[in-house]
């Protein structure tokens, strides 16, 4: 079965500065696509960003990136120029890409606290 | 479009009592979802379906049943609830095509006394 796992279960960092986001998985696909979620006080739970496992460059969305080691296993988060918005849980994800198989696997999740 | 949209936003329920999660999506997306949040344990995929008339077990599917008559249309039904079951429910969807994400519904918390 896949897992994923993120250690860190809870994160801070300074408004402005840069903080990083652990996640690993475990799989024997090779064709799979992985996610970060963002789930506010809201509840609400956000696309942050995605990424394709045959895709060697590493996926980005304006302040959020992502350094995806496909032999690691591992697919870790970057928020730059850290905002009061960007507290949150983040949930990393893991999709085997098969059509028909559409299981979202998620991480327990990390709780991100932005200092102001 | 109103994307996911879930019924009821909270729920209390007593041990033993039934009830009916509804979800309904206005994208036309073939795959449809639910999911449980528990503290610690991130979302664990209880049901999904492919299309109308298809159904499958996720992870934590006892408990619970699903149907899928219609495209837009994903309930969830508990029918007899036990204080295990409280929980946030999310309901999701999604297009088949490539690595389209998920939407997901406001979710339903749900308490069963």
């Amino acid at each position: 079965a896949q897992t994923v796992t993120q250690s860190q279960p809870e994160m801070s960092v300074q408004e402005a500065e840069t903080v990083t986001l652990s996640c690993t998985y475990d799989t024997s696909e090779s064709d799979y696509y992985l996610f970060w979620y963002k789930q506010p006080p809201s509840r609400q739970m956000i696309l942050v960003i995605r990424q394709e496992a045959y895709k060697q460059q590493n996926a980005t969305e304006n302040r959020f990136s992502v350094n995806f080691q496909k032999a690691a296993k591992s697919f870790s988060l970057k928020i730059s120029d850290s905002q009061l918005g960007d507290a949150a849980m983040y949930f990393c994800a893991y999709r085997i890409g098969n059509f028909g198989n559409e299981k979202l696997t998620f991480g327990t999740g990390t709780r991100l606290t932005i200092i102001p | 479009n109103a994307g996911v949209t879930q019924t009821p936003k909270f729920q209390v329920l007593k041990t033993g009592q039934s009830m009916t999660l509804q979800c309904a999506q206005d994208m036309n997306h073939e795959y449809m979802s639910w999911y449980r949040q528990d503290p610690g344990m991130g979302l664990r995929l209880i049901h999904y379906s492919v299309g109308a008339g298809i159904t499958d077990q996720g992870e934590v599917p006892n408990g619970y049943n699903v149907s899928r008559s219609t495209t837009e249309d994903f309930p969830l039904r508990l029918l007899s609830a036990a204080p295990s079951q409280t929980s946030v429910y999310f309901c999701a969807s999604r297009g088949l095509a490539g690595a389209g994400e998920q939407f997901f519904g406001p979710g339903t918390r749900l308490t069963v006394l």
